[in-house]
């Protein structure tokens, strides 16, 4: 168990409202990262944080921002959701820098499907 | 954008057999991992590869990073019904940007 939870787990929308997916992590890790999952493709990295404030942008990261204000809490927020963003978003976190690890071990919490109308 | 060539896409198997699959790209990465993912779970670390060569075993899961660091393969002995599940490949290249395979559909027949 990595500690990490995500909120909500399920969210049903419609097209052109905002959304915000919440990660929280409870063993202080400075690596947090979102990842899309859809059928064909994968997990793919919309965003990721290397530490409070500090945010950078993944392979799939139009029509999405993070924030990240506490370490423990990373923030997705859709400004404005589209069909095309429904998937089931998983958050992860990264043993690296943590506790004297140099490990590059990425660990996902147990996702949110999103489901945008 | 950049993927892994991950093959085969689905298996079905007895029982008891051997597994085999593989995860391929035309880039190097200097790191492999190996995921198992449950229906309406998160992806779960089964192994980790850091140097070229290097063969990993945890239980009856075996995985190699290849030579050439563009491949890595992981090998699943004597197959129970647990085994039932999606893996998936990663491959980390630099810094924190993982690239993911499309993932293999393991089936297993009683």
């Amino acid at each position: 168990d990595a500690g990490i939870t995500q909120s909500p787990r399920h969210k049903v929308t419609e097209t052109g409202t905002p959304v915000t997916l919440r990660c929280h992590q409870t063993e202080n890790h400075r690596y947090m990262y979102w990842y899309r999952q859809d059928p064909g493709h994968g997990l793919r990295l919309i965003h990721y944080s290397y530490g409070v404030k500090d945010t950078d942008k993944g392979e799939v990261s139009d029509g999405y921002s993070v924030s990240r204000s506490k370490t423990e809490d990373f923030l997705l927020t859709l400004e404005s959701a589209t069909s095309s963003q429904t998937s089931v978003y998983f958050c992860a976190i990264n043993h690296a820098g943590t506790s004297g690890s140099s490990y590059n071990e990425q660990f996902f919490g147990p996702g949110t499907r999103l489901t945008v109308l | 954008g950049q993927q892994l060539n991950q093959s085969p896409q689905s298996m079905f198997i007895q029982e008891g057999e051997d597994v085999s699959m593989n995860c391929t790209s035309s880039s190097i990465f200097n790191t492999w991992l190996w995921y198992k993912q449950d229906p309406g779970e998160g992806p779960v670390l089964l192994i980790a590869l850091y140097k070229a060569g290097e063969l990993t075993s945890n239980g009856r899961l075996t995985a190699q990073f290849g030579i050439t660091r563009k491949d890595s393969f992981l090998n699943i002995s004597a197959s129970i019904p647990s085994d039932v599940g999606i893996y998936f490949c990663a491959g980390l290249k630099g810094a924190q940007k993982l690239v993911f395979g499309q993932g293999t559909r393991l089936t297993i027949n009683p």
